[in-house]
This record gives structure tokens, C-alpha cells and sequence, in this order.
């Protein structure tokens, strides 16, 4: 069963722009990762952030997470034509390291 | 460091015919998981292994599906028989339970189209 749910389900944005992906879980976590997947590359992890922790960056990434409305979001700030891609957030439970993805948010970057 | 090896990179089968897929994890780590993503959706969890023993299978089609690890290293999914609506991508991930990071890291997956 699919455990987020992400908004919006496509953006468009002109490079340079900042693109903001929404998450929405729905039972406790132990930590929410997001992941980039396009045709290229395939499926490949961006950030972690555990249950404890409020905000996290990673270079042009920023990840914010509030388990009181258990929900979650990423930030890319400064878009690049190969930031087009579809992004999932996966929540991990209290029992273990098993991954549940959303449905993803397709990303268009255009040049 | 060599990712996760997968293949074959496309399947094209009939209806009711059998297919299986290969994984070759990343050296070293214990856990490998199993995933398919219809197209559209993001993955779901199939069957995770801890080294050579299934730790969660809850989601497999076990009518259908069927998968190994036996000596903790590279696996194999197996389908027989195959439905239309297993067409989707299977993608095979592994990770370091101890490194105490819990990123997965995941191979190019393998396209099964069935007609």
C-alpha cells in the first residue's frame, strides 16, 4: 500500500525558479528519505530525516518535516534543466527499514 | 563502489509464460529488497531479505511470485505464470543495515512488458 501522498502530482517551472514538493504520511515514522528518479539515472536517494529532526540541507536541497501534521516537504532552490525528474518521498517505520513510497511529483525544468 | 547490477534491462513475454529477473547487490550489504513500480505510481515493496532469510513478504503474489537469496549474495524474482497486469518495472535495491544509514540503494530495474 502506498503511504504518502504527494502534491503537487506535476509542476512546471522555468530554470533558475524554486520548486517546492509536498508530502503526506500517514502513520508514524522513524524517518522520511526522498529519492529523484528519471530515465537516466534511475532511482537514487537525495536526504534523510529522521523523526527528531526539523529541517535538513543538502547543497541546493532543503527538507522539512513535521510529524505533528505528518507531513513533509523539499525545496530545490535554483532549478536546473537536470533537475527535471520525478521525486517520491518513502517513509520509513518503527519497525524497520522498509521503504513506502508515494505516488511522486513529476518535476519539468525548462531551460 | 559498484552499484546495484541488475538484468536482464527489458522483458518482453506472453501472457501465462514465466520470467526471472537477476540482482547482484552492492558488496557487502546484508539487506536487498525487491520492488515493482507500475507505471505512474512510485515503487512497492515486494520481499526484503536479510542476508539469505525473507524478513518481510507480506505484498508478494506468492500464487505467482516467488524469490531467493541463497547465499546472501545476489537474488532472483521469479513469476510464473505471468498476468498483463504484472507489466511494470522491477527494481532491486540493497543496503548496509550497519552503517546505521538508511538510504537504499537501487539498481536500473528491469522493464517486463507482457502481452
Amino acid at each position: 500500500s502506498q503511504q504518502g501522498e504527494e502534491d503537487p502530482q506535476a509542476l512546471s517551472i522555468q530554470e533558475g525558479e524554486n520548486a517546492t514538493m509536498n508530502c503526506s504520511y500517514k502513520t508514524s515514522i522513524n524517518n522520511l528519505q526522498w529519492y529523484r528518479q528519471n530515465s537516466g539515472r534511475g532511482l537514487v536517494h537525495l536526504i534523510l530525516i529522521r523523526s527528531n529532526e526539523r529541517e535538513k540541507h543538502s547543497g541546493r536541497l532543503r527538507v522539512t518535516l513535521d510529524t505533528s501534521k505528518k507531513s513533509s516537504s523539499l525545496l530545490i532552490t535554483a532549478s536546473r534543466a537536470a533537475d527535471t525528474a520525478s521525486y517520491f518521498c518513502a517513509t520509513v517505520g518503527n519497525q524497520g527499514g522498509k521503504l513506502i513510497f508515494g505516488q511522486g511529483t513529476e518535476l519539468s525544468v525548462k531551460p | 563502489e559498484a552499484g546495484v547490477a541488475q538484468s536482464p534491462r527489458y522483458k518482453i513475454i506472453e501472457k501465462r509464460q514465466s520470467v526471472a529477473f537477476w540482482c547482484n547487490p552492492i558488496s557487502g550489504h546484508a539487506t536487498l529488497y525487491w520492488y515493482q513500480q507500475i507505471l505512474g505510481q512510485g515503487p512497492k515493496l515486494l520481499i526484503q531479505f536479510q542476508n539469505n532469510g525473507v524478513v518481510d513478504d507480506s505484498q508478494l503474489p506468492k500464487d505467482r511470485f516467488s524469490a531467493e537469496r541463497l547465499k546472501g549474495v545476489d537474488s532472483t524474482l521469479k513469476i510464473q505464470p505471468a498476468k498483463l497486469e504484472d507489466s511494470a518495472v522491477y527494481l532491486c535495491a540493497s543496503r548496509d543495515p550497519g552503517t546505521g544509514k538508511g538510504e537504499q540503494y537501487f539498481g536500473p530495474g528491469t522493464r517486463l512488458t507482457v502481452t
